[in-house]
């Protein structure tokens, strides 16, 4: 079955390192959108791409960079520079056309940094 | 940046009962609304796309409505069951900060709970 895999589930960071969250896809989708959650607030768009070697800051992209150097993946990489790392990250994926048919979303990874 | 509101915030009701909550967006730029059910633990999933104003949508006993015009979509189900208890996550797609491009704005979503 196709769907969007997130790895890992849960990972610990001490502060001041760099950590990569992957996301990886086999919808055939073109867009891809990195999410944050925190307790109390919405998601909270970081970066998206809508195709491969191109990639769109969102509302919260300070501290974070993405690549999309092929269809399938999305990585997301938290800089020592995000001042507030510890969240619920999402990655979804969806057609081009403007997500009509929803978007597809991963598990999510919590990220806690000590 | 759009502002999506959802309420209410959090809803307990005992199986059987029916249900309703409310998304409000800006009506300017408005392109869809989506519905998304998400259960604890898993991920979340999508229940309606909207784009119509007037359109309603169905799914067993989940439908939704929308209204353009003034903003505002409704979901509702019927005869609540403990399996529909999840939070329910509305979304706007609309003009990303006048930036030009558009993006897919959350609400906080309704947290419902079914007691048996």
């Amino acid at each position: 079955d196709g769907g969007i895999t997130q790895s890992p589930k849960y990972l610990f960071r001490k502060e001041g390192q760099n950590v990569t969250l992957s996301c990886e896809q086999n919808l055939n989708h073109d867009a891809m959108y990195w999410y944050r959650q925190d307790p109390g607030q919405g998601l909270r768009l970081i970066y998206y791409s809508q195709i491969v070697n191109d990639f769109q800051k969102g509302d919260i992209a300070e501290g974070y960079s993405v690549s999309r150097e092929k269809k399938e993946s999305f990585p997301l990489t938290v800089t020592s520079a995000q001042k507030n790392p510890t969240a619920f990250y999402l990655c979804a994926s969806s057609d081009r056309d403007r997500g009509r048919l929803g978007y597809t979303f991963g598990s999510g990874t919590r990220l806690t940094v000590v | 940046i759009l502002n999506v509101e959802q309420s209410p915030q959090s809803l307990h009701v005992q199986e059987g009962d029916s249900t309703n909550f409310t998304c409000s967006f800006p009506s300017s730029n408005f392109y869809a609304l989506h519905w998304y059910r998400w259960e604890t633990a898993k991920s979340p999933e999508a229940l309606f796309v909207m784009t119509l104003n007037g359109d309603e949508k169905k799914k067993g006993r989940i439908s939704a409505t929308l209204n353009t015009k003034e903003g505002y979509s409704y979901l509702y189900i019927k005869g609540s069951q403990p399996e529909d208890s999840a939070t329910y996550l509305c979304a706007s797609w609309g003009a990303f900060s006048g930036a030009g491009s558009y993006q897919l704005t959350f609400g906080k979503g309704t947290k419902l709970s079914v007691i048996p």
